[in-house]
C-alpha cells in the first residue's frame, strides 16, 4: 500500500509569483484534503475535493485553488504569493463511504514553502 | 464557525510523570480524532471517538469523550520521550470536514 506523497518537499518563491503543490493519494483514497500549517500552530483546512469537485472550503481567499485528477492525485495552486503564505502545506487523502465519520485522514509529509 | 480550543499550548515534563491535555468547543462534533505530529512529518492518527462519553485506551495513552461531545481529553500515563510532539484534536464537522485544534506541544525530558 503506497502512502501520501508530496512534491516538493521544500520551496522557496519570491512575494507575488505562483506556486503549484503536487498530492498522491493513498492507494484506494478518493478525497483530498489541503491545509496550512503555520509553524507552531495546527493545520488550517483550505478545501477538500472528492471526485474531482472541490466540496468543501476553509477561510482562504480565491487566489488558493486546487485540482483533483481522475486518478485522485491533487494539486494546490497559489496565485499572487504573499509573505503569510510561508507554511508547512498538507495533503491528506481518505475514503468518502455512506459511515465516513470515522475514516481517517492520511497525511503526506508536507511541503515547506518560503515566501522571501 | 466550529472552532477548537486546545489546552495547554506547551507541555514540558519528566519522565514518568503523567499528563492530561484537553480539547473543548462550543460546538457538538459528530466525532473526535488525535493526531501526533512529529517535526517535518504530517499528523499521524492515533484514535477517533465518536460517542458520548467513550472511553478508548491505547497502551499508555486514554482518550474520553464528553458527554455532549464537545470536549475531549487525552491521559498519558508514565510519559516517555518517544511520546514527544504536537498532539492535535481534530473534529469532523456537520458537512464532514475536519478541521483541527491549535495542538499542544509535548516534550518529555529523559
Amino acid at each position: 500500500e503506497t502512502g501520501v506523497t508530496q512534491s516538493p518537499t521544500h520551496l522557496i518563491k519570491t512575494r507575488g509569483q505562483q506556486v503549484t503543490l503536487r498530492c498522491s493519494s493513498q492507494s484506494g483514497h478518493n478525497t483530498v484534503s489541503w491545509y496550512q500549517q503555520a509553524l507552531g500552530q495546527g493545520p488550517q483546512f483550505i478545501f477538500q475535493y472528492y471526485r474531482e469537485e472541490e466540496n468543501g472550503r476553509g477561510n482562504f481567499p480565491p487566489r488558493f485553488s486546487g485540482l483533483q485528477f481522475p486518478n485522485y492525485s491533487s494539486e494546490l495552486n497559489v496565485n499572487a504569493l504573499e509573505l503569510d503564505d510561508s507554511a508547512l502545506y498538507l495533503c491528506a487523502s481518505s475514503t468518502a463511504t455512506g459511515s465516513s465519520y470515522n475514516s481517517p485522514l492520511h497525511f503526506g509529509n508536507g511541503t515547506r514553502l518560503t515566501v522571501t | 464557525t466550529q472552532l477548537l480550543e486546545q489546552s495547554p499550548q506547551f507541555l514540558s515534563i519528566q519522565e514518568g510523570e503523567n499528563l492530561t491535555v484537553y480539547c473543548n468547543s462550543s460546538s457538538v462534533f459528530s466525532s473526535l480524532q488525535w493526531y501526533r505530529q512529529e517535526p517535518g512529518e504530517g499528523p499521524v492518527l492515533l484514535v477517533t471517538v465518536v460517542t458520548g462519553g467513550e472511553v478508548k485506551k491505547l497502551k499508555r495513552l486514554t482518550f474520553q469523550f464528553g458527554d455532549a461531545r464537545k470536549d475531549s481529553s487525552l491521559h498519558i500515563t508514565a510519559a516517555q520521550p518517544g511520546d514527544t510532539g504536537l498532539y492535535l484534536c481534530a473534529g469532523k464537522t456537520s458537512y464532514d470536514k475536519v478541521i483541527f485544534g491549535p495542538g499542544t506541544s509535548l516534550s518529555v525530558i529523559p
